[in-house]
Formats: structure tokens, C-alpha cells, sequence
């Protein structure tokens, strides 16, 4: 049972150019998110997905696009790199009353 | 808006001292929350929670919090710091079961020896 994982663990991007953060969770649970954690602002919400199939928009979404590919994974796309998007970025799949967050993918973008 | 607001980015104690973490919550509908702690380079793991049953939760590592309605506040206190406790934490609110989590900015906990 690997829980969420994340990848990849480190990334470094050129303005413009664009990528895809993968997100897998092994537990089951209907719902999955992508936060975005920077330095004194706490973890802000991008995307979620409440079921497979279903997408909504968080505090954050803009430059960003989710695919929900099956109930185990949860995909992450800049587009067109900015870098206003430098940040550490969290998945999380969620039971009732609770989130379990991946370890994090490290993205610079320069 | 929904709020959680966590007093204080940062807090130093000495190893030994009582640790306490502050975290109060806008609503006037009873929540679920939360304090996740992170470590260096590594994602957030749940330290407790409170659903609505007993108002002192207890969790792991020996923290514990007290939900206080009347003030809104959720704190998180442990009786005597150790150094492995450093890390940063972070409060979190939900407003249903299946409700998306609203973070707090974080307080890093520094342990002094």
C-alpha cells in the first residue's frame, strides 16, 4: 500500500514550456486534489475531483488543467510555464473527514 | 469567505516547554478541523482531528487540541517540546464530511536545546 505518490519529485522549467505532474493513490478514495504550497500562504487549492469523471475549479486554477484518467490517478498540466508557478505542489485523496497528501513535486520555473 | 487563521508564522520554545499553536476558525457552523505537520522536504501528515465528538482531542507524537466553540479556536498544545518536533504545522477546516479542507498560513515551530 504506497498511499499518493507523486511524480516527478524535482522539476526545472523554462518560461513557456509546459508539463504534466502525475498523481496515483492506491486507497480507494473518490476524491483528489491539487494544492500549492507556498512560502507564508499555506497550501492553496488548484483543482479537485469529488469522483472519476468529475473536475472543478479551486482558489487557484488559472494556467492550470486536471485530467481525472481513472479513480487512481489525478493529472496536473501547466500549459505555458510561468514563473509565477514556481511552488511545491500536493496532491491529496480523501476519505470522509480526512486528506492524505503525496510527498510533494518541487517545480522551478525560471 | 471561510476562513482559518493560525497567530504567530513562527514559534521558538526550548526543548523541555510547553509547545502551544494557535488556530481560530470563522463560521458559525460547527466544523470539522484539522493540524497536519510537515516536515523538511516531506508532504503533511494528519497529527488529529475533531468531528464533533469528544472537544479535547488527542494525537499523535503527544499533541493534543481542545475545540472551543465560544472562541472559535482549535490550538494545539503538547506539555514539553522535543527537538524532533521541529517542523512547520498547519491548521485546516472543513465544513462537511466530504467538504474540501481551507488551510491556515502555517506556523514553524522552532526547538531550541
Amino acid at each position: 500500500n504506497a498511499g499518493v505518490t507523486q511524480t516527478p519529485k524535482f522539476q526545472v522549467l523554462k518560461t513557456g514550456q509546459s508539463m504534466t505532474l502525475q498523481c496515483a493513490q492506491d486507497m480507494n478514495h473518490n476524491s483528489m486534489y491539487w494544492y500549492r504550497q507556498d512560502p507564508g500562504m499555506g497550501l492553496r487549492l488548484i483543482y479537485y475531483s469529488a469522483s472519476e469523471g468529475t473536475t472543478d475549479k479551486g482558489e487557484v486554477p488559472n494556467g492550470y488543467n486536471v485530467s481525472r484518467l481513472n479513480k487512481r490517478e489525478f493529472s496536473l498540466r501547466l500549459e505555458s510555464a510561468a514563473p509565477s508557478q514556481t511552488s511545491v505542489y500536493f496532491c491529496a485523496s480523501k476519505p470522509p473527514n480526512e486528506q492524505f497528501f503525496g510527498p510533494g513535486t518541487r517545480l522551478t520555473v525560471l | 469567505a471561510q476562513s482559518v487563521t493560525q497567530l504567530g508564522s513562527h514559534v521558538s520554545v526550548s526543548e523541555g516547554a510547553l509547545v502551544l499553536l494557535r488556530c481560530n476558525y470563522s463560521s458559525s457552523v460547527p466544523p470539522y478541523l484539522f493540524w497536519y505537520v510537515q516536515y523538511p522536504n516531506q508532504g503533511l501528515q494528519l497529527l488529529l482531528k475533531y468531528t464533533s465528538a469528544a472537544t479535547l482531542v488527542k494525537g499523535i507524537n503527544g499533541f493534543e487540541a481542545e475545540f472551543k466553540k465560544s472562541e472559535t479556536s482549535f490550538h494545539l498544545t503538547k506539555p514539553s517540546a522535543h527537538m524532533s518536533d521541529a517542523a512547520e504545522y498547519f491548521c485546516a477546516v472543513s465544513y462537511n464530511q466530504g467538504g474540501k479542507l481551507i488551510f491556515g498560513q502555517g506556523t514553524e515551530l522552532s526547538v531550541k536545546p
